[in-house]
């Protein structure tokens, strides 16, 4: 079957950085999202790595690696309003995205 | 209005009542998409149309009956619902079904609480 595993929940302190895994098992490999959900709001893209290595825009990147079924989404000088849950997906060979459940990060003062 | 909009985006229903939940794209995107959002579960994909087509139903209950009557548009309808299907239900929407880069756009969902 198809697996899409992340932490479920996270906590780190504002000033700081953090780092969310996502590991994947997909039938193929058509690129790799991440987003951002607020509660209660819809959630929003953030980024889209198709090949290895890392992907930066502003405080926030994203690194892939295909070969471990790897990625990781490093969110710098963090701040309050990065509170939210981060949600991975992997588009599979047949173009349909494949969830995770979703990382819910806590920033604390 | 920009992006995607959703309509109610709360409802709550008995389990004999029929309504209608709606998504409405001013992105110009020929793909729109329902999912099924529940606390602590990945989301699940429920139905995808492609220029108004539907080309994809993952095994949804009959009593979740999709309607596209043209791209900027998307219904889904729902009846004899069961306590389970409380969830947040989010529409979606992107330029093309079939490219790995198509980044799919979401509405604020809809909450539905069936009792």
């Amino acid at each position: 079957g198809q697996n899409i595993d992340q932490p479920t929940e996270m906590t780190a302190t504002e000033g700081a950085i953090v780092q969310i895994n996502c590991t994947y098992q997909t039938s193929g490999f058509n690129g790799l999202f991440w987003y951002q959900q607020h509660a209660g709001e819809a959630p929003t893209f953030l980024s889209y790595n198709v090949l290895d290595g890392l992907e930066e825009k502003g405080r926030f990147s994203s690194f892939l690696s295909r070969s471990k079924g790897y990625s990781y989404l490093l969110l710098k000088e963090l701040q309050m309003k990065d509170s939210a849950s981060y949600l991975c997906a992997v588009m599979d060979s047949n173009y349909q995205l494949i969830w995770g459940a979703g990382t819910k990060l806590i920033i604390k003062p | 209005e920009t992006g995607v909009t959703q309509t109610p985006r709360h409802l709550v229903m008995g389990m004999t009542n029929k309504k209608s939940l709606k998504c409405e794209q001013h992105l110009g995107h020929n793909a729109m998409y329902w999912y099924k959002q529940s606390a602590k579960k990945p989301l699940e994909l429920m139905f995808v149309y492609s220029l108004e087509e539907r080309v994809e139903n993952n095994s949804v209950p009959s009593r979740f009956s999709p309607e596209c009557p043209n791209s900027s548009h998307l219904f889904l309808h729902l009846h004899t619902l069961q306590p389970e299907d409380s969830a947040l239900y989010l529409c979606a929407s992107s330029q093309e079904v079939g490219t790995g880069s198509d980044t799919q756009y979401f509405g604020p969902g809809t909450r539905l609480t069936v009792l």
